[in-house]
Formats: C-alpha cells, structure tokens, sequence
C-alpha cells in the first residue's frame, strides 16, 4: 500500500544532541512537508519542499534543517539550536489528484 | 490566504448529526476547500473536498453556498469512534501554496 512511513515513532533526544528524523514515501508525490504539532494545539509548517533539491522555510523553521535528494525522502534535522523541540513533528505530502495532503503517523520527540 | 475560522469544540451524542461551520471569508477564485480529522498521537485523516455545492462520500457530506465565504462539515449519526479535532483548510488547487492548519473543532461524542 502506498503511504508515507516516519520513524523513528517515539524519539528521546538529550539537550545539545542534533537528531534526524526519518520521512519516506512511496506516492510519486512532488511535494512534501514538514510540520509541528505542540499539545492541545494545530499543525504549524516548519519547511516544506515542491521538488527535488528545493525547499522553503516555512513559518517555524529556527532550528530546523532539511534536505530532498531523492524524490521519496525528506528528512528533517531538529539541532540543538531548537530550543524547544519536545513535539509531535508530522510529515506530509500533497496529493494532486484531491487536493488533499496524506500525512504520517507521527514522531513524538521528548527532550530528556 | 484564506484565513479560516471554527468552533473550538462542540459536543455531540451517538446517533445525531453533527455540523461544523467553518468560515473563510477571504477564499480566492482557485482555492478548494478540505477537512481533516486527526485522532490522538496520529497524523491528520483527509475526509472530504469541494469546491462549491454539495459533496458526499461514505464519510461525511460537505455543504458549500453559493458566496463560498463558509462551508459545512456533516458527519450523519456520529458514534463515540468520530470524537476527534476536525480541521478546515482553504487550499490553492495546486498545492504550492503550503498552508498552516488552525486549532481545529474538538469534538466529543457522548455515549
């Protein structure tokens, strides 16, 4: 089935650690997107890329870092300059066929 | 952008229909309408698009007027499995204009 797989699905991080979260699909889908979401709260857009080898800030992006070399992957890097990264981060992609974006299942990120 | 506005939360019980109103008082010309319904520690579901009218599909039925200014999500007797935060999103049809998701419409349904 095609979809889009995050790992890792809980990740514990130590102050001062970079760590690299793990985005993949299989949809063919152009464009992908990161996201942020805080407890009790919406999603807010932290990069997002419409094709390979670009990419664009999004609202919430200090901190954040992310690469597209490949077509299916979209990594995002929390570094340590992120000072509240504990979060549930989503990844995302845009579905032309229904103008509607597939998301993943989550990472939850807790800062120990 | 269309900004959007919704209710923080409604309450419902099982077998009633359930409306969320949702308003986008600036949507342009090309801008499609989408809700989104997102469980606990997941990611959010899309349920259904439209552009102007009505639309249904096995889910859920989205009323759309004629100004286009405000549309309505109606889940037909919800159970306890539809307690949910449902989100309304205005997008451009070619989604290159990535959008922002508000706090969404908290609903709980009662046994």
């Amino acid at each position: 089935d095609g979809g889009i797989t995050q790992s890792p699905k809980y990740l514990f991080r130590k102050e001062g650690q970079n760590v690299t979260l793990s985005c993949e699909q299989n949809l063919n889908h152009d464009a992908m997107y990161w996201y942020r979401q805080d407890p009790g709260q919406g999603l807010r857009l932290i990069y997002y890329s419409q094709i390979v080898n670009d990419f664009q800030k999004g609202d919430i992006a200090e901190g954040y870092s992310v690469s597209r070399e490949k077509k299916e992957s979209f990594p995002l890097t929390v570094t340590s300059a992120q000072k509240n990264p504990t979060a549930f981060y989503l990844c995302a992609s845009w579905d032309p066929s229904r103008y509607g974006y597939t998301f993943g299942s989550g990472t939850r990120l807790t800062v120990v | 952008l269309a900004k959007t506005t919704q209710p923080i939360s409604m309450d419902s019980y099982e077998g009633q229909e359930v409306n969320i109103t949702c308003s986008h008082n600036n949507i342009a010309t090309n801008d499609y309408i989408t809700w989104y319904q997102q469980f606990p520690s997941q990611g959010p579901r899309f349920i259904i698009q439209g552009y102007k009218t009505k639309v249904t599909n096995e889910v859920a039925s989205l009323f759309i007027p004629a100004d286009r200014k405000s549309s309505t999500l109606s889940l037909p007797r919800v159970s306890l499995s539809d307690t949910a935060v449902y989100y309304c999103l205005v997008v451009l049809d070619t989604g290159r204009r990535a959008l922002t998701f508000g706090s969404g419409t908290r609903l709980q349904v009662q046994p």
